[in-house]
């Protein structure tokens, strides 16, 4: 079975920085693009980033570009999100996510909360 | 970027009856669609992708339709599972880009 379990969620304040982790199990992790997708509340689903099987490529949606770094750690089948700069606007509950191009597995997500 | 739109934002349904959603992109995906459903509290789940293509596990009461920059989720009798949100995707062009959703909820 497919499991995808987000970590590293919590309050912050604004300027400051945060490190998600996803710890995948049930799949070969390292033949699979990634991705992370947020979701402010009460809001709709945005897509934030994703990596390639190996990390060479990744890529960024242009509001979080410079500030979040997307990485993977395939001996650790790990997937993570490095947010710096946070803004109040970056508040969300974050879902890392099997990427096929569609979303095919998502994990229960982790709340970042950007806020004085 | 592709702006994807959903209509209506709340639709009201009777179990049992047929819900149809509607998902409509400011230029052609082609057929590079995916529709979700999401409870609340809940992540996204996959319902369809490729406009019509069934994920593993889903009822065959869920069908997708369309291509270019129309499409439509049929639900053809909705259980009382079925009340949640519905997001489209499209994913022919980067960056991948959702709708806005469309909640269905009991009449």
């Amino acid at each position: 079975e497919v499991q995808l379990v987000e970590s590293g969620g919590g309050l912050v304040q604004p300027g400051g920085s945060l490190r998600l982790s996803c710890a995948a199990s049930g799949f070969t992790f390292s033949s699979y693009w990634m991705s992370w997708v947020r979701q402010a509340p009460g809001k709709g689903l945005e897509w934030v980033a994703n990596i390639k099987q190996d990390g060479s490529e990744k890529y960024y949606v242009d509001s979080v570009k410079g500030r979040f770094t997307i990485s993977r750690d395939n001996a650790k089948n790990s997937l993570y999100l490095q947010m710096n700069s946070l803004r109040a606007e970056d508040t969300a509950v974050y879902y890392c996510a099997r990427d096929m191009s569609w979303f095919q597995h998502w994990g229960q997500g982790t709340l970042v909360t950007v806020s004085s | 970027e592709i702006v994807m739109t959903q209509s209506p934002a709340t639709l009201s349904v009777s179990p049992g009856e047929r819900a149809t959603l509607s998902c409509r992109a400011s230029q052609s995906v082609s057929s590079n669609l995916a529709w979700y459903q999401q409870k609340p509290g809940q992540a996204p789940r996959l319902l369809i992708y490729g406009a019509s293509t069934r994920a593993t596990g889903i009822p065959a009461r869920f069908s997708g339709s369309g291509s270019g920059t129309e499409f439509t989720l049929t639900i053809s009798s909705l259980q009382s599972e079925d009340f949640a949100v519905y997001y489209c995707q499209q994913y022919n062009n980067w960056p991948p880009a959702f709708g806005p959703g469309t909640k269905v909820d009991i009449k």
